[in-house]
């Protein structure tokens, strides 16, 4: 069974550009999550879909951040503009069903705002 | 917010030694994980319990949970290069997984 899939692995960005990560779930998984991960942090929850439906975007500064997981499949997570503290990991993570299951996570980009 | 807090932040083993970490929460839960992440990639699941669960094991790793104290351990046995990692602990309430800042483990060959 694959994974789940990112793109890019790493992104090296000036503050105020943009820039857009790409998540492939496992296939069959109905939900998806994005997370940030600072460094010397735990992953904190940007959003989490199920299907194509936002469940959760709580914690997701949305004066910046936009996701979107069309026909839910594939998800992509955009910065608009990025500013340093955005410096982090974006995981993203799916499981099987919105309920209480293990979450299988991708690689993760790292971002470096410079 | 993050809801866990694992302790202690850092910890240092030689091979072949046994690796004890803690994590404390604060709310109810359904259920509590923990996860590995190696350096410079993402989080692989070790094992989940169940808030009516005391205690589980998987291979060398044994995880107890007493929900009176808001509190679980992990220990890891009879340790291996290859157990160097940051461990998290990651409790559920309804969808929502919610990570502590983790153990960093060094196994010393």
């Amino acid at each position: 069974e694959a994974g789940v899939a990112q793109s890019p692995r790493y992104k090296i960005i000036e503050k105020r550009q943009s820039v857009a990560f790409w998540c492939n779930p496992i296939s069959g998984h109905a939900t998806l999550y994005w997370y940030q991960q600072i460094l010397g942090q735990g992953p904190k929850l940007l959003i989490q879909f199920q299907n194509n439906g936002v469940v959760d975007d709580s914690q997701l500064p949305k004066d910046r951040f936009s996701a979107e997981r069309l026909k839910g499949v594939d998800s992509t997570l955009k910065i608009q503009p990025a500013k340093l503290e955005d410096s982090a990991v974006y995981l993203c993570a799916s499981s099987p069903a919105r309920a209480t299951y293990e979450q299988y996570f991708g690689p993760g980009t790292r971002l470096t705002v410079t | 917010s993050q809801q866990g807090e694992e302790d202690p932040q850092a910890l240092s083993i030689q091979e072949g030694e046994n690796a004890t970490m803690n994590c404390s929460y604060k709310t109810s839960i359904n259920n509590l994980q923990w996860y590995r992440q190696n350096s410079g990639r993402g989080l692989v699941h070790l094992i989940l319990i169940r808030s009516n669960e005391r205690e589980k094991h998987s291979g060398r790793l044994r995880v107890t949970l007493d929900t009176s104290k808001k509190s679980s351990s992990l220990l890891i046995t009879a340790s291996r290069a290859a157990d160097t990692a940051s461990y998290f602990c990651a409790t559920s309430n309804d969808y929502k997984l919610s990570f502590g800042a983790g153990t960093t483990v060094t196994v010393r060959a």
